[in-house]
């Protein structure tokens, strides 16, 4: 089974800054790799997916990269709503989710 | 406008057998390229992946949860249902249904609102 490890596990910025957070796969997930945000009590919300694609009416400050094993989703200015939890999932063999980020106010 | 909707019981005791029926509207488990997975999130902890079916009646399974876990679709009544045998305290989680396609996403694009089902005697 393949291990997403993402970092840092907590990150404490303020609105306005650029947030980016880690994604290390255990083995080659190629592309295969999807970004989701959760907020407390709500289902998750897809927001990247093939490491590099936004999904429909995410807005333009979130991106990804990566290829491999390596993957980055960055915010580019955070708004006061982008405070939340974010998995990686790879669709590579099978799917499995990171253990997440908690992206806190500072 | 496709919605899902998990329904279950909320409540099972340990060594019993749960069983979770996702009903779903605005899209076919017919359709080629669709599917709908079974994913759940314990208190406070990360989402887990356990099962998932395609319009092609294709089953994927949670390697670690595969001797437990049965899924099966009836596109006739557009409903998914996912058995768990043995269950656990550890099994204490959200369980949430999801729609996704294979094109062009792969990914879950909706999702429902999620069940939680607390195992204890």
């Amino acid at each position: 089974e393949i291990v997403l490890t993402q970092s840092p596990a907590t990150l404490s910025l303020s609105p306005g800054e650029r947030a980016t957070l880690s994604c290390r796969a255990s083995q080659s997930v190629s592309s295969y790799l999807a970004w989701y945000q959760q907020k407390p009590g709500q289902a998750p919300r897809l927001l990247i997916y093939d490491a590099s694609n936004r999904a429909t009416g995410i807005p333009a400050r979130f991106s990804g990269s990566g290829s491999g094993t390596d993957f980055t989703l960055t915010i580019s200015s955070l708004e006061p709503e982008d405070f939340a939890v974010y998995y990686c999932q790879q669709r590579s063999n099978w799917r499995t989710f990171g253990q997440g980020t908690k992206l806190e106010i500072k | 406008q496709i919605t899902l909707k998990e329904s279950g019981p909320t409540l099972v005791k340990p060594t019993q057998t749960l069983t979770l029926t996702c009903t779903f509207s605005g899209f076919s488990l017919s359709t080629s390229g669709v599917g709908v997975g079974w994913i759940r999130q314990p208190p406070g902890k990360a989402l887990e992946w356990l099962a998932l079916i395609y319009w092609d009646d294709d089953k994927r399974y949670s390697p670690s949860l595969k001797s437990r876990l049965t899924i099966t679709k009836d596109t006739s009544k557009n409903q998914v249902v996912l058995t768990m045998t043995n269950m656990d305290p550890v099994d204490t989680a959200t369980y949430y249904c999801a729609h996704l396609e294979m094109a062009p996403t792969g990914g879950i694009d909706y999702w429902g609102q999620g069940t939680l089902v607390t195992v204890s005697s």
